[in-house]
């Protein structure tokens, strides 16, 4: 099957900094999804970006599919960016059914 | 709009004993997939259906395992009988339909189920 890896698995940052998480997968994907998992458990959608450049406030993703990598930006990180952050995918050409691989995941810590 | 809602929360049981697990996903959508979080096999999707209908079951572990859609606003994870090594987080999400397929999938709170 398709195999999603994260990196860094671990990140710790001073709050303001910036940082980069990148996801490498082994297959074409028509489904691309980043999560982030708060220290309570919650995972929150953050984007849905099988390919192209999204931004939402402090944090951007970019999706090469040619290239089978993505990678999330978080700018001026905040101790409330802290958790666990997850790229999940979808091995396919055409339509998804929403079955995502989910990758290990990269820990962040802010810390103010 | 309420989120994908998850119950119960919290679950502690004994090994043998049946446990069903209970969502209502966001009103519209048309997939609902349920996952199990542990922290030897990460995240794992177990089951999804489509407007109601079971579509892959492949990822459920054994037959113990069993989920029912039986309207588009309440599913069920069954678990019976309860083992020890079921004990992970579930989590129910949710996805509209969007064009060539799925979109963004919402998660609910999960449950933390606990077999002694």
């Amino acid at each position: 099957g398709i195999q999603v890896e994260q990196s860094p698995p671990d990140l710790i940052l001073q709050e303001g900094a910036n940082s980069t998480l990148r996801c490498n997968f082994s297959d074409s994907v028509n489904n691309l999804q980043w999560f982030h998992q708060n220290p309570w458990g919650q995972l929150i959608n953050l984007f849905y970006i099988p390919s192209g450049t999204k931004q939402n406030g402090r944090l951007s993703a970019t999706t090469v599919a040619t290239e089978r990598y993505s990678l999330l930006y978080i700018s001026s990180s905040q101790t409330t960016d802290s958790g666990v952050y997850f790229c999940a995918v979808e091995k396919g050409w055409a339509s998804n059914t929403g079955k995502l691989i989910f990758g290990q995941g990269t820990t962040l810590q802010v810390k103010p | 709009d309420a989120g994908v809602i998850q119950s119960p929360r919290h679950e502690v049981t004994e090994m043998g004993q049946e446990v069903t697990l209970r969502c209502k996903p966001i009103s519209g959508h048309d997939y609902l997939f349920w996952y199990r979080q542990t922290m030897m096999r990460g995240l794992e999707l177990l089951i999804y259906f489509n407007n109601n209908v079971p579509i892959d079951d492949s990822g459920m572990p054994e037959d113990r395992f069993s989920a029912k859609m039986p309207n588009a606003s309440f599913s069920t994870l069954k678990i019976q009988p309860s083992e020890p090594r079921d004990s992970a987080v579930y989590f129910c999400a949710s996805s509209p339909f969007r064009g060539v397929g799925t979109d963004t999938q919402y998660f609910g709170p999960g449950t933390r189920l606990t077999v002694l």
